[in-house]
């Protein structure tokens, strides 16, 4: 069945630093790629997505890149913050609405 | 933006008991809702697609008969957790799209689980 891969799980960085969640998908007709961040004990919140017809859509410090040929797709945040702290998802949706979710990153940015 | 609410955000209730878990959107019509559950420290893991009007569509290893999903209106689904057992306890998170699945899913609160 579909599936979405995720890495790293956890990711620590120093405050000012990059960041990058890479994710791979399985199912060939993904045609749309959100990324979701969820604050301990919240609800997730969508953050930035990016269409396949798109190789990299950016929105202040964050940025995602799509490789449909390797179907990879990553998320990149630059000059990051304590406040970036939290899990991060990326998903994959098909032509349906089924959305399929990665096993989510834990990032911690340390002051 | 879209809103989602779901109530409550935390239950906890007696083994064999069934509890209720509303999802609604509050701003938008949602003829497709998701439930979702999420253990400690993992990923969403989606049960069933929501329908207005029609059946739930669950995903495989899921009990319909278990986690019964009515969605009988655009705006609200539900999600009961029949004869609950201790396992069942967990954080159960719905999404919904106002765009009609083109874009990003709003969730809601969650519901935190217990069963005791």
């Amino acid at each position: 069945g579909e599936n979405v891969e995720q890495h790293p799980s956890t990711l620590s960085v120093q405050e000012g630093d990059s960041a990058v969640i890479k994710c791979t998908y399985s199912d060939s007709a993904s045609n749309y790629f959100p990324w979701y961040k969820q604050e301990l004990g919240k609800r997730p919140q969508l953050i930035i997505d990016i269409r396949s017809n798109v190789g990299e859509k950016k929105d202040q410090r964050i940025a995602v890149t799509l490789n449909k040929t390797a179907k990879h797709f990553s998320l990149h945040i630059t000059e990051t913050q304590p406040e970036d702290s939290a899990v991060y998802f990326c998903a994959s949706r098909a032509g349906g609405f089924k959305t399929i979710f990665g096993a989510g990153t834990r990032l911690f940015v340390k002051a | 933006g879209a809103v989602v609410s779901q109530h409550p955000s935390r239950v906890i209730c007696k083994s064999g008991t069934s509890v209720k878990i509303e999802c609604r959107s509050l701003d938008f019509q949602a003829t497709t809702m998701f439930w979702y559950r999420q253990f400690p420290k993992q990923s969403l893991m989606l049960m069933a697609t929501s329908n207005e009007g029609s059946k739930a569509t669950y995903e495989q290893g899921v009990e319909k008969d278990k986690f019964l999903i009515n969605h009988a209106s655009l705006t609200l689904s539900t999600l009961t957790v029949t004869s609950a057992h201790p396992e069942d306890s967990s954080f159960y998170i719905c999404s919904a799209s106002e765009d009609r699945g083109r874009g990003g899913y709003t969730f809601g609160s969650g519901t935190r689980l217990t069963v005791v």
